[in-house]
C-alpha cells in the first residue's frame, strides 16, 4: 500500500529557531499533500494544502509567513516553522493521496517541542 | 464547506460487546466519508471509506459503517470489541468538489476486560 514518511519524527528546538519537517510519498507521486496540526487530545486541523510547483493554499487563521510550505517535487513537501515559539509545540502530520474524495495516506507525524 | 460531528467524545465497552461510534456529516456535494483510527504514538490508519458505491462499507479488523443520506450519518460499528480496538477514532468527510478532508473531533474508544 501507499506509504508516507515524515522526518524527523521528533524535534526539540529553542525558541526563535526554525524547524523543517519533511513529508515524502515513498511509492507513489502526489501532486497534492496536506499538512495538519494536532494538539493533545484534540482532532487534526488542516493547516494548508501543498501543491507541487505552485504556492500552498493556507486555511484561515494559519500564518503563511510562519509556516512555510515548499512542494518542490511529486514526492516531497516540506513545512518550515519559522521563528518557532512554545505555542507552536504540537504534533504535525502530513498526508498525500489521490484527487478529490480519494483516500489520503498519512505520515506518522512529527512531534515538535519548542523550549 | 463540509464538516463532521462525532457525537461521543468517549465510548467505553466491554470486550466482546458491540461497538457503535456515531458520526454525522454536512456536505454541499456528494461526500466521500472515511473512518481513521489512531493508536497511541502511531500514525493514522484507514479503517474504511465510502465513495458513492455500496452504502454498507466493510473495513479492516471487522469494522463496518453504513452511509445513510436521509440521516446524514456514517456510524461505525463492530459486532464484538477486542482489547486491541482501544484507540482514537476519527470520522472524516471530503467533498468531491474539493480536495481537502475535514476531521471530526474524535472518539476515544476504551475496551474493558
Amino acid at each position: 500500500g501507499a506509504v508516507v514518511s515524515q522526518h524527523p519524527s521528533r524535534v526539540i528546538c529553542k525558541s526563535g529557531t526554525s524547524v523543517k519537517i519533511e513529508c515524502r510519498s515513498l511509492d507513489f507521486q502526489a501532486t497534492t499533500m496536506f499538512w495538519y496540526r494536532q494538539f493533545p487530545k484534540q482532532s487534526l486541523m488542516l493547516m494548508a494544502t501543498s501543491n507541487e510547483g505552485s504556492k500552498a493554499t493556507y486555511e484561515q487563521g494559519v500564518e503563511k509567513d510562519k509556516f512555510l510550505i515548499n512542494h518542490a517535487s511529486l514526492t516531497l513537501s516540506t513545512l518550515t516553522v519559522t521563528s518557532a515559539h512554545p505555542e507552536d509545540s504540537s504534533f504535525y502530520i502530513c498526508s498525500a493521496g489521490g484527487g478529490a474524495g480519494e483516500t489520503q495516506y498519512f505520515g506518522p507525524g512529527t512531534r515538535l517541542l519548542v523550549l | 464547506a463540509q464538516s463532521v460531528t462525532q457525537l461521543d467524545s468517549h465510548v467505553s465497552v466491554s470486550e466482546g460487546t458491540p461497538v457503535l461510534l456515531r458520526c454525522n456529516y454536512s456536505s454541499s456535494y456528494s461526500p466521500s466519508l472515511f473512518w481513521y483510527v489512531q493508536h497511541p504514538n502511531k500514525g493514522l490508519q484507514l479503517l474504511l471509506k465510502y465513495t458513492s458505491a455500496a452504502t454498507l462499507v466493510k473495513g479492516i479488523n471487522g469494522f463496518e459503517a453504513e452511509f445513510k443520506k436521509s440521516e446524514t450519518s456514517f456510524h461505525l460499528t463492530k459486532p464484538s470489541a477486542h482489547m486491541s480496538d482501544a484507540a482514537e477514532y476519527f470520522c472524516v468527510v471530503s467533498d468531491l468538489g474539493n480536495n481537502d478532508m475535514r476531521f471530526g473531533a474524535g472518539t476515544r474508544l476504551t475496551v474493558k476486560p
